[in-house]
């Protein structure tokens, strides 16, 4: 199983351009999340998808949208990219149980320039 | 008062010492606790939940004070393999119960 996978790994955008994080998971898992982590700020939750076919904003959601394709993929998409989107992006999922623990994908690393 | 807040640290302590990281959280209806370790630019991955009654895995133990709203997490004989920073994470109470509220983590770092 290859749990949370994530595409691409690396990204350099000039400002303006549009881009599409793609996330994918095996796990079977209701919920999907997308972050971002920033130095000194912690994970951010951009966007969550509690379960297939709903989407709803986290705390950081302007700029971005998203896409819950079905039970497997969630992507973010940037449509007019700002050098204040520079960040690690990470894909997570759980399974809606009382406990909620997170898995998280390798991340993305945007720079835009 | 921010949401989760952790010592940043950076905790450098020599192989084999004890050390105690500490967490403050401020919803008092946060219902699920969880210790997460961050290697340099890799993902979170889950340490461990936290238990009211506390548990522990191996090296490793945690607690939970609900009334003071604190969580901690002890290492005990740290190996080098330990370096990492730890993330305390909080549920959020209200709304999506699945939604985590992230500290921003503290670093360790065991020297040999």
């Amino acid at each position: 199983n290859a749990g949370v996978t994530q595409t691409p790994k690396f990204q350099v955008l000039k400002t303006g351009q549009s881009m599409t994080l793609q996330c994918a998971q095996d796990m079977n898992h209701n919920s999907m999340y997308w972050y971002r982590q920033d130095p000194g700020m912690g994970l951010r939750l951009i966007y969550y998808s509690a379960s297939e076919g709903t989407t709803d904003k986290g705390e950081v959601p302007n700029g971005y949208n998203v896409s819950r394709l079905n039970k497997r993929e969630f992507s973010l998409r940037l449509e007019s990219a700002a050098p204040s989107q520079t960040s690690v992006y990470f894909c997570a999922t759980s399974v809606q149980t009382r406990s909620y623990e997170q898995y998280f994908g390798p991340g993305t690393r945007l720079t835009v320039t | 008062r921010k949401e989760v807040e952790q010592d940043p640290g950076p905790f450098n302590v020599p192989e084999g010492a004890t050390v105690a990281f500490n967490c403050t959280y401020s919803n008092s209806a946060s219902q699920s606790f969880f210790w997460y370790r961050q290697d340099c630019r890799k993902e979170p991955k889950l340490l461990m939940s936290v238990y009211s009654s506390g548990n522990e895995d191996g090296r490793f133990t945690a607690q939970l004070n609900r009334a003071s709203q604190y969580i901690s997490l002890l290492i005990r004989d740290s190996k080098l393999s330990d370096s990492a920073t730890y993330l305390c994470v909080v549920n959020m109470a209200g709304g999506s119960q699945g939604n985590l509220i992230f500290g921003k983590g503290t670093k360790l770092s065991v020297k040999p």
